[in-house]
């Protein structure tokens, strides 16, 4: 089955670690996005890569770092830096840019600073 | 810049009844927008994207219409049923990224 898979599903990061959500897509789209959701707040876009080594910050992408090494894998680092990072977190991928094309998530990665 | 509403926030009704879910944005130029559904604790399934040319777009009960002029979406959902509860959100493309709204809350009751 084509799709987006995130892991873990839930993930418990100790004050002052870096932990990394795995995202991996295989829909061949060229976009891939991670997007921070808050109890009672919209979606909102932490980084974006539409093309293989190469990435942009989005609205939050202050204290997280990413990767594109595969067109198929957009892992997501969250930082000891991210000062408040107990969020659920979406992966998404399009065919190209946003603009034009249907977007698809994952199932979400739901991360608890303990 | 992009902005996008859904009222209502949350809808409770019973089983059987056709609703109505809206959606605004304040910027016309669009290329296309798209409608989610979200369980709890759950990831975003897509439920229909519209172009910007289209005016509809029907899958199953589910009917969303697109008027671009005056800056709104609806999603029609017909004889409403229990598994139809989850939380709605629309979004709309802005150069890179998607803009949302921050849903509606639907529970349909038995």
């Amino acid at each position: 089955d084509g799709g987006i898979t995130q892991s873990p599903k839930y993930l418990f990061r100790k004050e002052g670690q870096n932990v990394t959500l795995s995202c991996e897509q295989n829909l061949n789209h060229d976009a891939m996005y991670w997007y921070r959701q808050d109890p009672g707040q919209g979606l909102r876009l932490i980084y974006y890569s539409q093309i293989v080594n190469d990435f942009q910050k989005g609205d939050i992408a202050e204290g997280y770092s990413v990767s594109r090494e595969k067109k198929e894998s957009f892992p997501l680092t969250v930082t000891s830096a991210q000062k408040n990072p107990t969020a659920f977190y979406l992966c998404a991928s399009s065919l190209l840019g946003q603009g034009g094309t249907e977007a698809f998530f994952g199932q979400g990665t739901r991360l608890t600073v303990v | 810049k992009q902005e996008v509403t859904q009222i209502p926030a949350a809808l409770s009704v019973p089983e059987g009844e056709n609703l109505v879910l809206n959606c605004s944005f304040t910027d016309s130029a669009i290329y296309n927008l798209q409608w989610f559904r979200q369980d709890p604790g759950k990831g975003l399934t897509s439920l229909l994207l519209i172009q910007s040319s289209q005016r509809e777009q029907t899958s199953g009960r589910l009917n969303a219409s697109l008027d671009k002029s005056s800056g709104r979406s609806t999603l029609y959902i017909a004889a409403s049923q229990p598994g139809d509860s989850a939380t709605y959100l629309c979004a709309l493309p802005n150069t890179d990224k998607l803009i949302f709204g921050t849903g509606t809350r639907l529970q349909v009751f038995p």
